[in-house]
């Protein structure tokens, strides 16, 4: 099956510091997805992209979908306390069967 | 934003006994709703997909006879997990897209369901 590999796998960063996460998939995906994961919470959608070279942010966060369709990277610029949590990759393979391969996780720590 | 609930936010049952966990759809229609399981640590893992009005589609390794899912109407799914062991001790999270609006699926804030 698709496997989508996360790095880093976890991380520390001072307050203020910028922080990169990539996604690196077997195979291709329609639309790449970040999500945030607070504990004990379900995952909440951060950024979402449709088409290959796509850049798009949001706010503090600036994602893009590879050229080749096999990876996507968030960056989070100035973190700030709350950024803390697991950070996924999803990717999704709309061949008709809508189904999300979701990423392995980053843990991201926030030194204040 | 979409809007996806779940009911109850944790359960703990006996073993043997049967739980069913609800997703809704509070402010949009799905036709297709997705159930995930997240072990402590862990990804989440697709355990089946809830089509409106048929039978749901089931992951390889899932038991369907276990995890007895049904989507009745075009807000609500449910999951119940017949005979609770232990091992099915897990945090179970819903989700849900928006019919024809992009590949985007929204979460539900998921159910920690404890069996002793």
């Amino acid at each position: 099956g698709q496997q989508l590999n996360q790095s880093p796998q976890s991380t520390f960063i001072q307050e203020g510091e910028d922080v990169s996460m990539n996604c690196t998939s077997s195979s291709i995906f329609n639309t790449w997805l970040w999500y945030k994961q607070d504990p004990g919470e379900g995952p909440v959608l951060l950024i979402a992209l449709y088409k290959a070279g796509e850049l798009t942010s949001n706010g503090r966060l600036t994602a893009q979908f590879g050229i080749t369709r096999k990876d996507s990277f968030l960056n989070i610029s100035a973190s700030i306390p709350s950024d803390v949590g697991i950070y996924f990759c999803a990717g999704d393979y709309s061949g008709g069967y809508q189904k999300v391969t979701f990423g392995t996780g980053t843990k991201l720590q926030v030194i204040p | 934003g979409a809007v996806v609930s779940q009911h109850p936010s944790r359960v703990i049952c006996k073993s043997g006994t049967s739980v069913k966990i609800e997703c809704r759809s509070l402010d949009f229609q799905a036709t297709t709703m997705f159930w995930y399981r997240q072990f402590p640590k862990q990804s989440l893992m697709l355990m089946a997909t809830s089509n409106e009005g048929s039978k749901a589609t089931y992951e390889q390794g899932v038991e369907k006879d276990k995890f007895l899912i049904n989507h009745a109407s075009l807000t609500l799914s449910t999951l119940t997990v017949t005979s609770a062991h232990p091992e099915d001790s897990s945090f179970y999270i819903c989700s849900a897209k928006i019919p024809n609006y992009q590949e985007t699926q929204y979460f539900g804030p998921g159910t920690r369901l404890l069996v002793l």
